[in-house]
């Protein structure tokens, strides 16, 4: 079956730092990838996608590429600010029976402090 | 645009009660939205899957005669946690993915902590 792995976190960071959060998956067929964003006591927004191997999606200065050779959707950014602190999600959706189910990662909490 | 609105955002009752969440996409038609739980600090979990007037499917494991999925419009989706316990404390989240877009991103409301004392 499919499967997203995250990183462990907490990811603890000073301000304008880099930031890396790896994601791998397993699928079968071409799934498309995604990287949701949750805030405490939020439910999740849609950060970045990409739907087939070598796109990038970016928003918001973070970034994530399609790797099909090392099945990884790897989120970066250059340089965090506090409000980036949150819980990333990374995930992967197959059409499956026609419609996108979605398989999560555990999520990876991200710190950012000034 | 692809907003979800869910309502009520927070929830305390006593146990036995039963408790009606609403998934609402306001500015588009939702073919399909799920139902999620998320335990404190850890994934969603998926509980089921409903399509506009039709029966939900459910992940194995969860109980269909206690949480009950309505799914009457494709706009407006009812999750009824029956005869709710302490056990059945959690966040709760729906989304939804837009009608006739295949493969598009599921649109996620803001949940619901359900508090049972």
């Amino acid at each position: 079956g499919n499967s997203v792995t995250q990183m462990e976190g907490p990811v603890t960071l000073s301000e304008e730092a880099f930031l890396t959060i790896n994601c791998t998956y397993t699928a079968t067929g071409y799934p498309s990838l995604f990287w949701y964003v949750q805030y405490p006591g939020e439910g999740l927004q849609l950060l970045l996608k990409a739907t087939k191997a070598d796109d990038k999606g970016s928003n918001k200065g973070f970034e994530a590429t399609y790797r099909k050779e090392t099945t990884s959707f790897h989120l970066e950014k250059g340089s965090v600010q506090v409000s980036d602190s949150a819980v990333y999600f990374c995930a992967l959706s197959d059409l499956g029976s026609g419609y996108s189910t979605l398989t999560f990662g555990k999520g990876t909490m991200l710190l950012v402090s000034p | 645009g692809a907003v979800v609105s869910q309502h009520p955002s927070w929830v305390i009752c006593k146990s036995g009660t039963s408790v009606k969440i609403e998934c609402r996409s306001l500015d588009f038609q939702a073919t399909t939205m799920f139902w999620y739980r998320q335990f404190p600090k850890q994934s969603l979990m998926l509980m089921a899957t409903s399509n506009e007037g039709s029966k939900a499917t459910y992940e194995q494991g969860v109980e269909k005669d206690k949480f009950l999925i309505n799914h009457a419009s494709l706009t407006l989706s009812t999750l009824t946690v029956t005869s709710a316990h302490p056990e059945d404390s959690s966040f709760y989240i729906c989304s939804a993915t837009e009608l006739g877009i295949s493969n598009q991103p599921q649109h996620f409301g803001d949940g619901t902590r359900l508090s049972i004392l």
